[in-house]
């Protein structure tokens, strides 16, 4: 199957600063990821679809200028929590799917944990 | 937003016997496809099932979907201890061609050795 590879695993941040998330897909070419943010023994929430060459597309409550996500190529993606809380940290994952078929599996990042202090 | 409840949230099981989690959704589908996750890490596709097919197998799950209920359900069989992990089942609701996968609450999965 197609590998996703999301970087960093962890990180560790100051309240303030803001930390970027790298979502690579390497052996397609991904033209739409998606964003999932997941809590201790939660499900996936999915925060935004992320759309190569043009803006994201953010789920209804979820804070486009905090969550900075940009699609710059075919085969990376990446999320910027910005000014990041405590109440940010949270393991966040990356998808992405061949859309040519709607029926087809999800390909998922290692996901990256984050802890704010 | 989540699609719907699963059930149940936690399931407890001795190595060798089968394991039945229920997924429960509320939109029209194009597919239902299910998902497994070891603590901490990413998913992992396991199994699709489209809208138009009623039973799916593979190796020892089997998929079976209902949509009339609104439901489907994954069935592991023979399970064994390398079977732990979190269980979920996502909905691709597909009106346009978004792509976006829909997931369940997650059953969690401990087969005792």
């Amino acid at each position: 199957g197609a590998v996703v590879s999301q970087h960093p695993s962890r990180v560790i941040c100051k309240s303030g600063t803001s930390v970027k998330i790298e979502c690579r897909s390497l052996d397609f070419q991904a033209t739409t990821m998606f964003w999932y943010r997941q809590f201790p023994k939660q499900s996936l929430m999915l925060m935004a679809t992320s759309n190569e060459g043009s803006k994201a597309t953010y789920e209804q409550g979820v804070e486009k200028d905090k969550f900075l996500i940009n699609h710059a190529s075919l085969t990376l993606s990446t999320l910027t929590v910005t000014s990041a809380h405590p109440e940010d940290s949270s393991f966040y994952i990356c998808s992405a799917r061949f859309l040519q078929d709607k029926n087809t599996e999800a390909f998922f990042g290692q996901g990256t944990r984050l802890t704010v202090v | 937003s989540q699609q719907g409840e699963e059930d149940p949230q936690a399931l407890s099981i001795q190595e060798g016997e089968n394991a039945t989690m229920n997924c429960s959704y509320k939109t029209s589908i194009n597919n239902l496809q299910w998902y497994r996750q070891n603590s901490g890490r990413g998913l992992v596709h396991l199994i699709l099932i489209r809208s138009n097919e009623r039973e799916k197998h593979s190796g020892r799950l089997r998929v079976t979907l209902d949509t009339s209920k609104k439901s489907s359900s994954l069935l592991i069989t023979a399970s064994r201890a390398a079977d732990t992990a979190s269980y979920f089942c996502a909905t691709d609701a597909g009106s346009g061609n978004t792509g976006k996968l829909i997931f369940g609450q997650g059953t969690t999965l401990q087969v005792k050795p």
